[in-house]
């Protein structure tokens, strides 16, 4: 069966400092991977997808970026953290079907920057 | 207008009412259709999908759609405090093109 990995839980980190959120997902090849993120009694928001190796797509310009090195493996990453990054990051992945499509997600990585 | 609309809720129930929760969406060009159900701090989980108006029944939830008026419904009979969650409506035009809407917030008491 398939499963997604996601960590950490929780990140506390300050304005100014650099993020790595990583994600990997065991038991199926080729996913289409992604990373949304949830404010507080808001709906999730897509950051980026990937459908690939080295393909990533930006759905909202930001001060955020991902990679994804490995078919299974994407990274969320900043340079940079501000305040309003802190919000609730979600790992999604799902087997490309159009429309379709069913996402499984992460547990999610809750992130306060202070 | 916002693609898909939800009462946010909070929304109480007692333990074994029937609940029921609504969505509307704007976007003719959705054509399937899910509910996705979120714990506190944890991600959200499929909960049923469908493609077509009418009823699907999955033990104690049935989600409805009706096209013709966008709207969507999931009803969960004999509720029960592990059912107590946000829920999510989704609804899908294409591959990325899913609209979560904010959910409603539900508890049921015990």
């Amino acid at each position: 069966s398939q499963t997604i990995h996601q960590w950490p839980a929780t990140l506390v980190q300050p304005v100014g400092s650099p993020l790595s959120l990583e994600c990997t997902v065991e038991g199926t090849s080729n996913p289409n991977l992604y990373w949304y993120r949830q404010a507080a009694g808001r709906g999730l928001q897509l950051l980026f997808y990937s459908v690939g190796i080295g393909q990533i797509s930006s759905e909202v310009p930001q001060n955020l970026s991902a990679s994804r090195p490995q078919d299974r493996q994407f990274i969320l990453s900043s340079k940079k953290l501000l305040l309003s990054d802190s919000g609730f990051y979600l790992c999604a992945w799902s087997v490309p079907a159009g429309f379709q499509e069913k996402l499984f997600f992460g547990s999610g990585t809750q992130l306060s920057v202070l | 207008q916002k693609e898909v609309e939800q009462d946010p809720g909070p929304l109480s129930v007692p333990e074994g009412a029937i609940v029921s929760l609504n969505c509307t969406y704007s976007n003719s060009a959705f054509q399937y259709f899910m509910w996705y159900r979120q714990y506190s701090r944890k991600g959200p989980e499929l909960l049923m999908y469908t493609y077509s108006s009418g009823n699907k029944e999955d033990g104690r939830f049935t989600a409805q759609v009706d096209k013709s008026s966008k709207y969507i419904s999931l009803f969960i009979r004999d509720s029960q405090p592990s059912d107590s969650a946000t829920y999510l409506c989704v609804p899908s035009g294409s591959a990325r093109q899913l609209t979560f809407g904010s959910g409603t917030q539900l508890t049921v008491l015990p």
